[in-house]
């Protein structure tokens, strides 16, 4: 089943780059990568998602390997709100609804 | 603020008692979730409606009974839960479409069963 890792945690100053890895390896050829966050005492919050090609909207930048068994969500100039759980997610395949979250990267970010 | 919101937002109740949890969309949604999030696990979807019909119920003990009356609210009835039920439960409503990335989620219901 496809199934993705994260760091547990990371650290970024503020208002410097924060960069979260991914791993999916197993992920099948036409599923996409979601990345949500989840900031404490908050439900999951919809940052961005792609197949293929590297993505870019308000909130980050995604870019996937050209393989496609990694990614790495980009917050280009991190603030403090964005101190939050970033799970990267994949549907679990052969399903219709149900999507892997995994445990997520505890990101801080630190003034 | 998402457009869903969930109610209570913390509940503690012993394992004899019988509670639901309510969740209304106020998004035009058709489609509506509920998830389980335990401490230290992924996220789990428990069962999924649409247009007001359960599509999707992923083994969940009949200890949990959703009910959805209309489109824009989705109900959680518990009764005899055990503790390892303690969780945060995440409503979350889509359009029409089920892909993840059209759901928007409530806060969610801190569940503590003693």
């Amino acid at each position: 089943d496809a199934k993705t890792t994260q760091p547990p945690s990371m650290d970024c100053a503020e208002g410097r780059a924060a960069n979260l890895p991914c791993n999916h390896s197993t992920i099948s050829g036409n599923e996409y990568v979601y990345w949500y966050r989840q900031i404490h005492s908050q439900g999951p919050q919809y940052i961005i998602h792609g197949l293929k090609n590297n993505e870019t909207n308000e909130m980050a930048s995604l870019i996937i390997t050209e393989d496609r068994k990694s990614s790495t969500l980009i917050l280009p100039h991190a603030t403090l709100r964005d101190t939050a759980v970033y799970y990267c997610i994949v549907r679990v395949r052969g399903t219709g609804n149900q999507f892997y979250f995994g445990t997520g990267t505890s990101l801080t970010v630190i003034p | 603020e998402t457009g869903v919101t969930q109610t209570p937002r913390h509940l503690v109740m012993g394992m004899t008692n019988k509670k639901s949890l309510k969740c209304e969309q106020h998004l035009g949604h058709n489609a509506m979730y509920w998830y389980k999030q335990s401490a230290k696990k992924p996220l789990e979807l428990m069962f999924v409606y649409n247009f007001k019909e359960q599509t999707e119920n992923n083994s969940v003990p009949s200890r949990f009974s959703p009910e959805c009356p209309n489109s824009s609210h989705l109900f959680l009835h518990l009764h005899t839960l055990q503790p390892e039920d303690s969780a945060l439960y995440l409503c979350a409503s889509s359009a029409t479409g089920t892909d993840l990335y059209e759901q928007y989620f409530g806060p969610g219901t801190r569940l503590t069963v003693t």
